[in-house]
């Protein structure tokens, strides 16, 4: 049961503009809402969270948008460098923290 | 480095054979999750331990899988009879409980490939 799913698999943007990833989740009981980088051969590395009694959160160049009516969650980064460069997973979850769902990815590549 | 260890980094065995991996979370999580990964996919939950206990387990793992947690400190997987279709990433990620949510922390993972 795929309840967080990421549409688009790849998105290419050049250096300097925004990067828009996008994620829909089913389960109205998640409680928390995450973005996660991951490159090559390494784990994946907590990005940004938001909870669900917000709708936005900013951290530097990256801001996290949600709109619980939809049921959709997006991540902005603004400016778009190289090193940004990565497969960026969403993620949910509940309050206890106990099993968190994640999608299935959306590799972003910059272009310098 | 104080982050999450997972050892070995790289496992190939042959089908039937049993293997087992390690991870040490962040010393001062209490909470330590095994995740599986295969190509295309996110992460998708297998195992919670919070201390030693095993609280929550997918139904994704199957009798042959099972974890251990032992004084809650390290964790092992073990995955016995191996089959072809258990070829994948295996993640563990820990966190912590100081706040009522924090989000897991993951290691580099063990590629198992099953021949």
């Amino acid at each position: 049961d795929q309840q967080v799913k990421q549409n688009s698999p790849s998105l290419s943007v050049q250096e300097g503009r925004i990067s828009i990833l996008n994620c829909d989740y089913t389960n109205s009981m998640f409680d928390y809402f995450l973005w996660y980088k991951k490159y090559p051969a390494e784990g994946p590395t907590f990005l940004i969270s938001i909870s669900s009694i917000k709708d936005k959160n900013e951290d530097g160049r990256f801001t996290v948008f949600l709109n619980k009516s939809a049921k959709h969650l997006s991540l902005h980064i603004v400016p778009s460098q190289p090193g940004d460069s990565a497969v960026y997973f969403c993620a949910a979850s509940g309050v206890n923290n106990n099993d968190m769902r994640f999608g299935a990815g959306t590799r972003l590549t910059v272009k310098p | 480095d104080t982050g999450v260890s997972q050892n070995p980094r790289h496992k190939i065995t042959k089908r039937g054979q049993n293997v087992t991996f390690r991870c040490d979370p962040i010393s001062e999580h209490n909470r330590l999750y095994w995740y599986r990964q295969t190509l295309g996919q996110g992460p998708e939950f297998l195992t919670y331990f919070q201390n030693e206990a095993q609280l929550e387990k997918s139904r994704l793992l199957s009798d042959r899988f099972s974890a251990e947690r032992p004084k809650g400190s390290f964790s092992t997987l073990e995955i016995q009879r191996t089959e072809q279709g258990d070829s994948a990433m295996y993640l563990c990620a820990s966190s912590g409980t100081a706040r009522q949510f924090s989000p897991l922390h993951f290691g580099n993972g063990t590629r198992l490939t099953v021949t």
